[in-house]
């Protein structure tokens, strides 16, 4: 069975300032996917960042970067030039790519910015 | 915005009572997925769809059970809730046209079961 891990149940950071959220993983599988999910106090799932396994190249998006390191099963979410309203809890999510999809996630970072 | 609602936003109910949770698609997609989030846990697999008519379970499924006779709607059951079924309950779509393999979510249920 999959599972995934965030050892982080909080973080807080200053505005402007980079922060970066650790995730690690665990699969026998080789064909998988990494995404960050973002949940602001609105409650809203948000899409933040996915990366595909088999691709060595670490996703970006704008602010948003991961350090993906597939041999040591690490997914890591890094935000630069924080903004208040980066502040939600973060998910680290994984799926199988193969049947159904079913999302594993992480237990979650609280992450605040602070003015 | 994937056209997913969820109904009701919020509930509260007794022990021992049915509750009835409702998604809505409005694209048609094949598969949806019903997850709750508790703390400490994050979100966490109960059921999901891949077409009318077909379910399967997922990781917490004892206590719930769900059908979807229209593509566009998935109910998720609960028979006879229990306060550890107190949760904020999600559905979530994978949109198959194109195919996509990220999934997006509904505004969620938070139910309270006193």
């Amino acid at each position: 069975a999959q599972t995934v891990t965030q050892s982080q149940p909080e973080m807080s950071v200053q505005e402007a300032e980079t922060v970066t959220l650790s995730c690690t993983y665990d699969t026998s599988e080789n064909n998988y996917y990494l995404f960050w999910y973002k949940q602001p106090p609105s409650r809203q799932m948000i899409l933040v960042i996915r990366q595909e396994a088999y691709k060595q190249q670490n996703a970006t998006e704008n602010r948003f970067s991961v350090n993906f390191q597939k041999a040591a099963k690490s997914f890591s979410l890094k935000i630069s030039d924080s903004q208040l309203g980066d502040t939600a809890m973060y998910f680290c999510a994984f799926i199988f790519i193969q049947g159904a999809q079913k999302l594993v996630f992480g237990q979650g970072t609280r992450l605040t910015i602070n003015p | 915005d994937a056209g997913i609602t969820q109904s009701p936003r919020h509930k509260v109910t007794e022990t021992g009572t049915p509750v009835t949770l409702r998604c809505h698609q409005t694209e048609n997609h094949r598969y949806m997925y019903w997850y709750r989030q508790d703390p400490g846990h994050g979100l966490r697999l109960i059921h999901y769809s891949y077409g009318v008519k077909d379910t399967d379970k997922g990781e917490v499924s004892d206590g719930y059970s769900v059908s979807r006779s229209k593509t566009e709607d998935f109910l998720l059951t609960l028979e006879s809730a229990t306060s550890s079924q107190t949760s904020v309950y999600f559905c979530a779509i994978r949109p198959d046209r194109p195919l996509r393999d990220e999934q997006f979510f509904g505004p969620g249920t938070r139910l309270t079961v006193l």
